[in-house]
């Protein structure tokens, strides 16, 4: 089983329209989460940090459930711009981070 | 503000070649990482370090090697190249973990 799993996508959705992404992780030991972006032959970015209690960034929110090891993004009011793949990193012990697959999301007009 | 700068960006490698693949980084972060993408795949961590003087084996050590020997710099050997490490590497550093800073990366064939 891998380390960090990853809806496998694509996704293609319509602008305007609401997605979300999951994520599940093996090590429970693990500390913090994290969702970064990656624009096709660029390198990744970090769009947010995932907190316990969930977190929002504009039109993005971020969950986590701990017991069941998922994180999960949700995309509001899709632009254009927002199509990316999207990776989940979890940060194991000592700073090890490792990242899921991603997932691919095209935003169509 | 330079950030993470990795060098080359593209190199053509013979099988059983060796060559050292360049990280630097100007934000004094103490740690870093080196991570490999296949085509249409996630990154997989190679080494990483938490600061000057330690390194650690991520997920695929194998044909690889690092060193720490500053804050600022965290080169990336490869020993007698194969065609399985034809990738693209990236670089990166952070202040505190998760908030990863990326280089642009390094594409490497290996023939």
């Amino acid at each position: 089983r891998k380390e960090v799993e990853q809806d496998p996508g694509p996704f293609n959705v319509p602008e305007g329209a609401t997605v979300a992404f999951n994520c599940t992780y093996s090590n429970s030991a693990s500390q913090s989460f994290f969702w970064y972006r990656q624009d096709c032959r660029k390198e990744p970015k970090l769009l947010m940090s995932v907190y316990s209690s969930g977190n929002e960034d504009g039109r993005f929110t971020a969950q986590l459930n701990r017991a069941s090891q998922y994180i999960s993004l949700l995309i509001r009011d899709s632009k254009l711009s927002d199509s990316a793949t999207y990776l989940c990193v979890v940060n194991r012990n000592n700073n090890d981070m490792r990242f899921g697959a991603g997932t691919r999301l095209t935003v169509k007009p | 503000n330079a950030g993470v700068t990795q060098t080359p960006k593209f190199r053509i490698l013979k099988i059983g070649q060796s060559m050292t693949l360049q990280c630097t980084q100007d934000m004094n972060h103490n740690y870093m990482y080196w991570y490999r993408q296949d085509p249409g795949m996630g990154l997989k961590l190679i080494y990483y370090s938490v600061g000057a003087g330690i390194t650690d084996k991520g997920e695929v050590p194998n044909g690889y090697n690092v060193s720490r020997s500053t804050t600022e710099d965290f080169p990336l050997r490869l020993e007698l190249a194969a065609p399985s490490q034809t990738s693209v590497y990236f670089c990166a550093s952070s202040r505190k973990p998760g908030e990863l800073f990326f280089g642009e990366g390094s594409r490497l064939t290996v023939l």
